[in-house]
C-alpha cells in the first residue's frame, strides 16, 4: 500500500530557530496537507497545497509540494514554544477519498 | 464553537460490548471521514461517506464497523463487537469539497476508546 515516510522523527531545538521536515511517497500524490496535533486533540490543518511546485505560507509556516509530486517540505520560523506538537503530512492521490498520514515528526522547543 | 463535536470524548467498554462514536459537523459538509490513531501511532483511515453511502473503506474498516447518517446530521461509527486492540482515538473529519482548491479535512477533537 502506500507509505509516508516522514523525517526527522523528533526534533529538539531552541527557540528562534527554524525547522524543517520533509515526507517523501514512493507514489505521486495529488494534494499535500500539514497538520499538528497536540496532547489530546485532533490534527489541525495548517496548509493546505493543490499543485506540483506551490510553495505556500501560512504565518512563520511555508510548505511545499515538491516538483516531483513525491514530495513535500513543511518549514517553520523562528520557532517558539507554542510550536511544540507532532506534526503531520498527509497526502491524497487522483482517484482516491482517503489521507495518507506520515508518521509524525515530535518538535520539542527548549525556552 | 469547534466546526465539528464528537461524543463522547472518552469511552471505556468492556470487550464484545457495541460502541458508538458520534460526529456533529457544524455546517453541510458533503463528505465525512473516519480515521483512527493508536497511542503514539500515525493517523489511519478506516471510512469515506458521501451521498448517504460509503464511498471508500481501508482494510481495518472490516464487518465490525458500520457508519451510518441517521437523522442528516449526526454521523455515526458502530463498532459491533469491540476487540483489544480497537482501543485507539477515533477522529471524524469532514470535507466541503474534494474539487482542487478545497479546504482539505477538519477533525473533530476524537473519542478516546479504551476496550478492557
Amino acid at each position: 500500500g502506500q507509505q509516508l515516510n516522514q523525517s526527522p522523527q523528533s526534533m529538539f531545538i531552541q527557540e528562534g530557530e527554524d525547522v524543517s521536515m520533509n515526507c517523501t511517497s514512493s507514489s505521486i500524490f495529488n494534494t499535500w496537507l500539514w497538520y499538528k496535533q497536540e496532547p489530546g486533540e485532533g490534527p489541525v490543518l495548517l496548509i493546505a497545497l493543490y499543485k506540483a511546485g506551490e510553495l505556500t505560507s501560512n504565518g512563520r509556516l511555508t510548505a511545499q509540494f515538491g516538483i516531483t509530486r513525491k514530495d513535500s517540505f513543511l518549514n517553520i520560523s523562528a520557532s517558539i514554544p507554542s510550536d511544540v506538537g507532532i506534526y503531520f503530512c498527509a497526502g491524497r492521490a487522483s482517484g482516491t477519498y482517503k489521507y495518507i498520514f506520515g508518521t509524525g515528526t515530535r518538535l520539542k522547543v527548549l525556552a | 464553537e469547534p466546526e465539528v463535536t464528537q461524543t463522547p470524548s472518552h469511552q471505556v467498554t468492556q470487550m464484545g460490548q457495541e460502541v458508538i462514536l458520534r460526529c456533529v459537523p457544524i455546517s453541510n459538509h458533503l463528505y465525512f471521514y473516519w480515521y483512527r490513531q493508536i497511542l503514539g501511532q500515525k493517523v489511519e483511515f478506516l471510512v469515506s461517506f458521501y451521498n448517504n453511502e460509503i464511498s471508500e473503506k481501508s482494510e481495518i474498516f472490516d464487518d465490525q464497523f458500520s457508519v451510518e447518517r441517521p437523522d442528516g446530521s449526526n454521523f455515526t461509527l458502530k463498532i459491533r463487537s469491540t476487540k483489544l486492540e480497537d482501543s485507539a482515538m477515533y477522529f471524524c473529519a469532514i470535507e466541503l469539497t474534494i474539487r482542487t482548491g478545497g479546504d482539505g479535512y477538519t477533525f473533530g477533537s476524537g473519542t478516546r476508546l479504551t476496550v478492557v
